[in-house]
């Protein structure tokens, strides 16, 4: 199986910070990472699929890279909704694995 | 607009079985793969199975740790898709989402129900 070696585990920033959040794969996965926020006690929200590409509707402050086998997920100018956890996901081969999460907490 | 709404949780005895089921509206369902992802409490995100479309002859995968007890199944014609639970294991507690993609990004699970909670207790 795939393994996703998400970090930091948690995160404390400032309000116009930038944030970056990356997930290491265990073998290569192509562009097959999707990347999700989920705000407690709601549905996980996608906000980029395919290593790169913004979900529709999500605010240009989000961005994701790849860089071999490691992606990143950037927030350029931290926001008070931002605040989350944030999980990374491949969906390259089955079965399917979440990164273990990244709990982001305003300073 | 995609509505998800799942149905059927609730408390169970361990070895027990359970079968929870999402409604889907609000795009074409037999045209769109369907997935259940789970989230213990506390907990992170877990794919648990996944079930293609007929053209793809309703080809279904599953998590190893729920493999050969769980099953997955749909029904075009009423736009719903099941997840049968036996031999459920308290391990199994979990909110349980049902997922599904859009056009623009098929094969990622994209919209989400609100999750329905099976707890597996004695």
């Amino acid at each position: 199986d795939i393994q996703m070696t998400q970090s930091p585990a948690s995160l404390s920033a400032s309000l116009e910070e930038i944030v970056t959040i990356t997930c290491q794969a265990s073998q290569d996965i192509g562009n097959w990472l999707a990347w999700y926020q989920q705000k407690p006690g709601k549905s996980p929200q996608l906000l980029i699929h395919s290593a790169t590409s913004l979900a529709d509707g999500i605010p240009s402050r989000f961005s994701g890279s790849r860089s071999g086998t490691q992606y990143s997920l950037k927030i350029s100018r931290l926001q008070v909704e931002d605040t989350g956890i944030y999980y990374c996901l491949q969906r390259y081969s089955n079965p399917w694995t979440f990164g273990g999460g990244t709990k982001l907490e305003l300073k | 607009a995609v509505q998800l709404v799942e149905s059927g949780g609730g408390l169970v005895q361990p070895k027990e079985s359970l079968k929870i089921s999402c409604a889907a509206s609000g795009f074409t369902f037999s045209n769109a793969a369907m997935y259940w992802v789970r989230q213990a409490p506390g907990k992170g995100l877990e794919w648990v199975a996944r079930i293609r479309t007929k053209p793809n002859n309703y080809a279904t995968y599953y998590a190893d740790s729920v493999k050969g007890r769980f099953t997955i199944s749909r029904d075009d014609s009423k736009s719903m898709v099941y997840l049968q639970m036996d031999n459920l294991k308290t391990e199994d507690t979990a909110m349980y989402y049902c997922t599904t993609h859009n056009i623009h990004t098929t094969g990622i699970p994209h919209y989400w129900g609100q999750g329905v909670m099976v707890t597996v207790s004695s």
